[in-house]
């Protein structure tokens, strides 16, 4: 079974600082992997996904992240956090076989300082 | 191009009643997946379905909650006999394709609350 961890429930951060949200999956086969970011009282929004190709994805509002198969890690990634990206960051995946269901990490709600 | 339209986005219900979540996929999408968000807790998968097909259940508690995606209309989430362990936010996505690395689409949830 397939399972993603993401590491720190709430991280903070200041305005203008490296945001740096980690995931690290569990998967006998390659991935697929997704990063979605949930506003207060909002459905998820795909910020940026990776299937096959370029391991460094760029995605919406400055965010990217980078797959790394040898640290089966896919760590979310912006050089200058914004006030707006507080929100909560999901990490999930999908892989070949008999599901095409998304399995979700917990979650990181993300904090920025003025 | 609308997206994914999810009503009511607030149900109250007392214990023992029933609650019925509609979802409408975004245009051209015959692909339909529901999601409970428990408090603090990230997404969980329910069911997905294509039209008048449940595909896979394999989220589903085994008693009470049901799911149909029929040909005309809205999918539809059925809780009967809610106990306020169901309290949570349900989700529906939509995907135009079921391969594995398409995108799900998202709506805004319901927020169901079992008094």
């Amino acid at each position: 079974a397939q399972s993603v961890t993401q590491l720190g429930s709430h991280v903070s951060v200041s305005e203008g600082a490296l945001v740096l949200l980690r995931c690290n999956y569990s998967s006998s086969v390659p991935p697929y992997l997704f990063w979605y970011v949930q506003y207060p009282n909002q459905g998820l929004q795909l910020l940026l996904k990776y299937t096959t190709g370029a391991t460094l994805v760029k995605g919406i509002n400055g965010f990217e992240a980078e797959f790394k198969k040898s640290e089966t890690s896919f760590h979310l990634t912006k050089p200058s956090a914004h006030m707006s990206d507080a929100a909560e960051y999901f990490c999930a995946v999908s892989k070949s076989g008999s599901a095409r269901q998304l399995t979700f990490g917990s979650g990181t709600q993300l904090t920025v300082l003025p | 191009n609308a997206g994914v339209m999810q009503n009511p986005r607030h149900l109250v219900r007392r214990r023992g009643q029933e609650a019925r979540l509609r979802c409408s996929p975004m245009k051209g999408h015959s692909h339909v997946y529901w999601y409970r968000q428990l408090p603090e807790e990230g997404l969980k998968f329910m069911v997905y379905l294509q039209k008048e097909n449940i595909i896979d259940e394999s989220g589903m508690p085994k008693e009470r909650f049901s799911a149909e995606f029929p040909k005309e209309g809205p999918s539809i989430l059925r809780i009967q006999q809610v106990v306020r362990g169901d309290s949570a936010a349900y989700f529906c996505a939509s995907s135009p394709t079921a391969a594995y690395q398409e995108t799900q689409y998202f709506g805004p949830g319901t927020r169901l609350l079992v008094l």
